[in-house]
């Protein structure tokens, strides 16, 4: 059974829209996290959360908007969606802050 | 900003030949990881190794904090080692990685 679930696997919008991504982990983990990979660009670190916090945000633009309902689920809502932002989005867990890092499926986002 | 830089940016092995992959970062550093990416994007921690050397199977890592660098060891190659290696590093607890832009490893029979 896969211990981090992100959903839709994969996703297309229009410019201009809004889309919220998915992740749930099944690892009892309390830091959560957000990374995006563009084609030819090293995997970006977007934000990171422990407990529920956020610890860190490493995003430029307030576009992009972490939610954490639960302990185990850290969503990321996209608002005004431009082309630019067509990357794939991993979610990632660990034990604690620092810890070793475990990656979702990931969620593949093309904006058109 | 901290820069990993990952070398060699590709490998072409022949089935059992021995790789060597080297990180090398800008800043010292709190975690640091070895990752493999399938070639359908997927990630899988291979090494969560911050200092000294660790082995499973047929992989070693060892990193080294004062000269700010890890290598990944590969013995024996086998077909199912290609894809991408990444590494990253982290320098404090509440960032999370930077990653290198990876090496692509091919093995062939």
């Amino acid at each position: 059974d896969p211990k981090i679930i992100q959903k839709p696997k994969y996703l297309v919008a229009v410019t201009g829209s809004e889309k919220i991504l998915i992740c749930e982990q099944y690892l009892g983990h309390n830091a959560m996290y957000w990374y995006r990979q563009s084609a030819k660009k090293p995997l970006e670190f977007m934000f990171s959360y422990s407990y529920q916090k956020l610890m860190d945000n490493q995003t430029a633009s307030s576009r992009f908007q972490p939610q954490s309902s639960k302990k185990n689920h850290l969503d990321l809502q996209i608002t005004a969606l431009k082309p630019d932002d067509s990357a794939t989005y991993f979610c990632a867990s660990s034990q604690e802050r620092g810890g070793e890092q475990y990656f979702g499926p990931g969620t593949r986002l093309t904006v058109l | 900003g901290q820069q990993v830089q990952q070398s060699p940016t590709s490998l072409v092995l022949q089935e059992g030949e021995n790789a060597e992959l080297q990180c090398n970062f800008s800043t010292s550093l709190n975690s640091m990881q070895w990752f493999y990416q399938r070639p359908g994007g997927s990630l899988v921690s291979v090494f969560y190794n911050p200092s000294g050397t660790k082995q499973s199977g047929r992989l070693t890592s060892t990193t080294v904090i004062k000269e700010r660098r890890s290598s990944l060891h590969i013995s024996s190659s086998q077909i199912t080692d290609s894809g991408t290696y990444l590494c990253a590093m982290a320098y404090n607890y509440a960032q999370g990685l930077t990653f290198g832009l990876g090496t692509r490893v091919s093995v062939f029979p």
